[in-house]
């Protein structure tokens, strides 16, 4: 059984703070990780992926893997307002049929 | 226009009736899936199609079935839907990589 763990938060920061989100996964096998955002009655879309051991960045968002810890973590730098959001963590294992496992997602509200 | 479309948007249904949800996506993917999503439970996969030929149960098929009409249509069927299916339905599709899921608007599904 292919494991996701996020904490569901709600995960309150202020505007202009780091928002820390976390997630880790059972399945040593795993390959492949992607943060996806969704925002209240809207469908997930993909922020970012990462592959490698170490950090990733793209603008604000700077994603973070450690394979030894079976852990993955979003990083956004200079929370906004519109950051308020569900952040859905998944996971996928090498080979087989390439679906990936989602997590239940963290909740993130960033106050003004 | 909308890559990956679902109708209807929302339905309020009874307990033991049909009802068929539709999904169609013009990114011309051969894959497509269908999620459930609840509160607290993050999303679930309920059948996946790798092509016109192939169908798969997911993680929770049971009660649910599908029809892949064709490689931009992927239906999702309740036969006697039931209380506990009351749920946000969404459809995505990928590449065959899997790295990018596209996910449609979503149906809500309410019944009573």
């Amino acid at each position: 059984q292919k494991e996701v763990e996020q904490n569901s938060g709600p995960l309150s920061v202020p505007e202009g703070a780091i928002a820390s989100l976390n997630c880790t996964y059972s399945d040593r096998g795993s390959q492949s990780f992607f943060w996806y955002r969704q925002y209240s009655g809207k469908s997930p879309e993909l922020i970012m992926s990462i592959y490698s051991n170490g950090d990733k960045e793209d603008g604000r968002f700077t994603a973070q893997l450690n394979k030894a810890s079976q852990y993955v973590s979003l990083l956004i730098r200079d929370s906004q307002p519109s950051d308020s959001a569900t952040y859905l963590c998944a996971v996928r294992v090498g080979g087989g049929s390439y679906i990936p496992t989602f997590g239940r997602g963290t909740s993130l509200i960033v106050h003004p | 226009d909308a890559d990956v479309t679902q109708t209807p948007r929302n339905r309020i249904t009874k307990t033991g009736k049909r009802i068929m949800l539709e999904c169609s996506q013009t990114k011309g993917h051969d894959r497509m899936y269908w999620y459930r999503q609840d509160p607290g439970l993050g999303l679930r996969l309920i059948y996946y199609s790798f092509d016109v030929k192939d169908i798969n149960k997911g993680e929770i098929s049971d009660g649910y079935s599908v029809s892949r009409q064709a490689q931009a249509k992927f239906s999702l069927s309740l036969e006697s839907a039931i209380p506990n299916q009351t749920a946000l339905y969404f459809c995505a599709t990928s590449d065959p990589s899997g790295d990018t899921q596209y996910f449609g608007p979503g149906t809500r599904l309410t019944v009573l």
